[in-house]
């Protein structure tokens, strides 16, 4: 059964603290990867697309990368209005497949 | 239009009504999706039009649920005698490409927020 699952739920960082959030996938077919940002209340917004393995795309504080496995977003010195929760999607032939998303708060 | 838009924004009902939920895709989108996003899950895939025609309704959770496209542009989402369970935000996606290409982002709209009392 196709599957995406995000690690950890939830994060709580300092300002300036750099981490990783991780998105582990099993599709088969896999088109694409894909990381939205979702503020409260919000449709996801996209971020990146990633479509091989290798590959990696950066915007602003962030990164995302993949392999064959997993896709990681890093974050590099977060600011307070990083906080939102980061969901990943797999495509497969026809629709994109959610992990349940990481909650990233991000104090002052 | 410049984004996706969804309405209503809210809707309250009681539990046995039945309910329609617009989505108006990004002018030109070819591909449509909808998604439902319950307290503290992920988006669970619903329906998917290319055009016109469902290709995969496979994540309609029952047959109270149903969706239709027309002129390839808006899409209404319907449930029938709701239930509490259904509460949930809906989400509707377009893209300017089906998925089978793997290419391009998806834009969402901001959704519908439905509560079954």
């Amino acid at each position: 059964e196709d599957q995406v699952t995000q690690s950890p739920e939830a994060l709580r960082l300092q300002e300036g603290e750099s981490s990783s959030l991780n998105c582990s996938y099993t599709v088969s077919g896999l088109r694409g990867l894909f990381w939205y940002r979702q503020d409260p209340g919000k449709g996801p917004e996209f971020l990146f697309t990633l479509y091989s393995a290798g590959e990696e795309k950066e915007k602003e504080r962030l990164k995302a990368t993949l392999t064959k496995k997993e896709s990681f977003l890093h974050i590099t010195a977060p600011k307070p209005e990083d906080s939102a929760t980061y969901l990943c999607a797999a495509v497969n032939t026809d629709k994109l497949i959610f992990g349940t998303g990481t909650r990233l708060q991000v104090f002052p | 239009g410049a984004g996706v838009s969804q309405s209503p924004s809210n809707k309250v009902t009681e539990k046995g009504k039945d309910v329609e939920l617009r989505c108006d895709p990004i002018s030109g989108h070819t591909a449509l999706y909808w998604y439902r996003q319950s307290l503290g899950q992920g988006l669970e895939f619903l329906i998917y039009f290319q055009g016109n025609s469902a290709p995969d309704k496979s994540g309609l959770p029952s047959d109270r649920f149903s969706a239709e496209r027309t002129g390839g542009s808006v899409s209404t989402l319907t449930i029938q005698r709701t239930q509490q369970e259904d509460s949930a935000v809906y989400l509707c996606a377009s893209s300017s490409t089906s998925t089978n290409r793997g290419t391009g982002g998806y834009t969402f709209g901001s959704g519908t927020r439905l509560t079954v009392v």
